[in-house]
């Protein structure tokens, strides 16, 4: 079991806004940044948002990050086929490790 | 264009010892930290450790399920980061990814991944 707490599977239809939940603790989230990575099936994760809340260059605006306090959240608007994929958060830990939720499983109905 | 392009993967019996290299290009790998993550069949992102770049006197950190197994080096002069895994286990059989944290101090490029099969 992860420490940073994700749920197993999101849905949404096309167009419309979901978000993805990340919960952790003052050990990880609540005292370091959050990042979010996408994995399409079958291929390597790519990151979608780091330190809480910026996107890397090419990732569209449609994926936003937030923190408060010891949660992170994902927010995806404008739904579309082609976001379908798992979804992990991460952290830095105060012991120097690095920690990954369980992963979301988002499904474009 | 960034690149990690991870070679080494096989298959090996359990106690064995294998050696991933992670070839990089297309950023600056020596200011660069550089982690390993690995993935299950049908499971989540593990992190397995990091080293920092030479400014940071090339510091490792690694998760408890590999410590005192694993270790992982770089050659800055190869832009080539390795993975060293002894005393393997089955529970260590996964996808290795190679990751580069060029901009911030998580993976932002991630390798295509090798597969490790830890088996008698």
């Amino acid at each position: 079991q992860s420490v940073l707490t994700q749920p197993p599977s999101a849905s949404g239809t096309p167009g419309q806004r979901v978000t993805i939940s990340c919960s952790g603790t003052s050990s990880n989230i609540g005292g370091n940044y959050a990042y979010w990575y996408q994995q399409l099936p079958g291929t390597a994760p790519k990151l979608l948002i780091y330190r809480n809340n910026q996107r890397p260059s090419g990732v569209p605006d449609r994926f936003s990050g937030s923190k408060s306090g010891t949660s992170a959240s994902l927010a995806i608007s404008g739904l579309r086929s082609e976001d379908e994929a798992d979804y992990y958060c991460a952290a830095w830990d105060d012991s120097l490790n690095v920690l990954f939720g369980g992963g979301t499983k988002l499904t474009v109905l | 264009e960034v690149q990690l392009v991870e070679s080494g993967g096989g298959l090996v019996q359990p106690g064995g010892s294998l050696k991933l290299s992670c070839a990089a290009s297309g950023f600056t790998f020596s200011d660069s930290a550089m982690h390993w993550v690995r993935q299950a069949s049908g499971k989540g992102l593990e992190w397995v450790g990091r080293i920092r770049s030479k400014g940071y006197n090339y510091a490792t950190a690694y998760a408890a399920s590999v410590k005192g197994r694993f270790t992982i080096s770089r050659d800055d002069s190869k832009n080539t980061a390795y993975l060293q895994m002894n005393s393997l286990k089955t529970e260590d059989t996964a996808v290795y990814y190679c990751t580069g944290a060029t901009v911030t101090t998580l993976p932002d490029y991630w390798g295509q991944g090798t597969l490790v099969t830890v088996s008698s």
